[in-house]
């Protein structure tokens, strides 16, 4: 069965201090592997495809690695306003469905 | 660019009450819409999927239904609603030649 599992649950960083977030997934034939940013009460906001081991993405303080089993999103030098859930998700096989399966996300805090 | 809306943004009904949420894209054509639920403290969990008009997949057997009457609005609908509907429900939609979705604002459902 395909499964995506984030670690940890829940980050609290102070301001400026990196970290990664984990996503370990199982699954056959990866087709993509997705990074969502969420704040609370919001829909989910797009920040990354990858799409092979290997492959690396970044945007400003965030980027985004990938291997055979699982991706990071390092976070470097985070800022209060970073503070959010990030979710992550898989594209398994094909066809019209396009179907994601998500993990239940990391709830990142960073504080001043 | 593209914008994705829905409404109502929150929306509290009574146990037995009928359900109808409205899901429009702008600035694309043809594309796939996808309706998800996100129960507290769950990833998303795909309900429904249309890769056109009055092209309707069901992901879970349950008292929701959704129907597309234009290329680019999806409506998810209840006839009775049950305590267990309540969650965040998302839009998101795709189109081709990309991987990934994106989602719109959401709906808060509480059933009381």
């Amino acid at each position: 069965e395909d499964q995506v599992t984030q670690s940890p649950e829940a980050l609290r960083l102070q301001e400026g201090e990196s970290s990664s977030l984990n996503c370990s997934y199982t699954v056959s034939g990866l087709r993509g592997l997705f990074w969502y940013r969420q704040d609370p009460g919001k829909g989910p906001e797009f920040l990354f495809t990858l799409y092979s081991a290997g492959e690396e993405k970044e945007k400003e303080r965030l980027k985004a690695t990938l291997t055979k089993k699982e991706s990071f999103l390092h976070i470097t030098a985070p800022k209060p306003e970073d503070s959010a859930t990030y979710l992550c998700a898989v594209q398994a096989g094909g066809g019209a469905t396009n179907k994601l399966i998500f993990g239940t996300g990391t709830l990142l805090a960073v504080q001043p | 660019s593209q914008t994705i809306h829905q409404w109502p943004a929150t929306l509290v009904q009574p146990v037995g009450s009928p359900l109808s949420l409205e899901c429009t894209v702008e600035g694309t054509s043809n594309p796939n819409l996808y309706w998800y639920r996100q129960a507290a403290g769950r990833g998303l969990q795909l309900l429904f999927y249309s890769v056109g008009i009055g092209q309707i997949s069901s992901e879970v057997p349950q008292n929701l239904s959704a129907s597309r009457p234009q290329d680019r609005q999806f409506i998810l609908s209840s006839k009775k609603l049950l305590l267990s509907d309540s969650g965040f429900y998302l839009c998101a939609w795709r189109t081709g030649g990309t991987y990934e979705q994106y989602f719109g604002p959401g709906t808060r459902l509480t059933v009381t």
